[in-house]
């Protein structure tokens, strides 16, 4: 069905707390990303990743972790979460790395 | 590292107006650009995109972008613009070595009725 799912659309949390952001797709594409976007700043990549196990920094990987265990599904993991990464964070997928992106529909964190 | 340009963050124009948003990038090899369209409250869908060939590329809704490697630029164009095409709208570029795609800051097209 050509898309990308993400869960949950809003999602509020306490500074310390830990934060999982969850992505799926369903066109077997090998390579994934995790974006946030904020006013003024466009889309900044967070993470890559190329295939299972294969994940990659992106320009703003600090405060973020990614896990990717099967194609289909990549999570992205804030330990101890910050006010400053209150943001609208995107997960994308493609079948390969320039190649046209799918995004989701977008998870707004916000970080008291 | 390619970076890529929008200079343009809001533009304003009424419906059946033509319309040009303007992409710059810098970057020496082989690139891909692209555009997508991001409306209010969804993620980015895909438009158009470059790679080579006819430096004119077509893509869905009548937009159109023009390469030019003389100016480093791929402007989205569209000829008569609808007010549902109020929207941002965000440029891309990529090597063709397998990089991921770095976006610009965005243009928000507003189409008054």
């Amino acid at each position: 069905d050509m898309k990308v799912t993400q869960m949950p659309r809003y999602l509020i949390k306490r500074m310390g707390e830990n934060v999982l952001l969850e992505c799926g797709q369903d066109m077997s594409h090998e390579t994934m990303y995790w974006y946030r976007q904020d006013p003024g700043l466009g889309l900044q990549l967070i993470y890559i990743s190329y295939d299972v196990d294969s994940n990659s920094e992106g320009d703003i990987p600090k405060g973020y972790r990614v896990s990717r265990k099967k194609r289909e599904h990549f999570s992205l993991i804030l330990d101890s979460a910050k006010t400053n990464q209150t943001s609208v964070y995107f997960c994308a997928s493609s079948l390969s790395g320039p190649e046209t992106l799918y995004f989701g529909s977008g998870t707004r964190l916000t970080v008291l | 590292t390619q970076t890529v340009s929008q200079s343009d963050a809001h533009v304003t124009v009424f419906e059946g107006d033509s319309v040009e948003l303007r992409c710059n990038y810098s970057y020496g090899g082989s690139i891909y650009l692209s555009w997508y369209i991001q409306h209010h409250g969804h993620g980015l869908q895909f438009l158009l995109k470059y790679y080579s060939g006819n430096p004119v590329v077509q893509g869905v809704n009548g937009f159109e972008a023009e390469f030019s490697k003389s100016d480093s630029s791929f402007h989205l164009r569209k000829a008569s613009v609808h007010w549902s095409d109020s929207a941002v709208y965000f440029c891309a570029v990529s090597s063709n070595s397998g990089t991921y795609q770095r976006f610009g800051t965005g243009t928000k097209l507003q189409v008054v009725p």
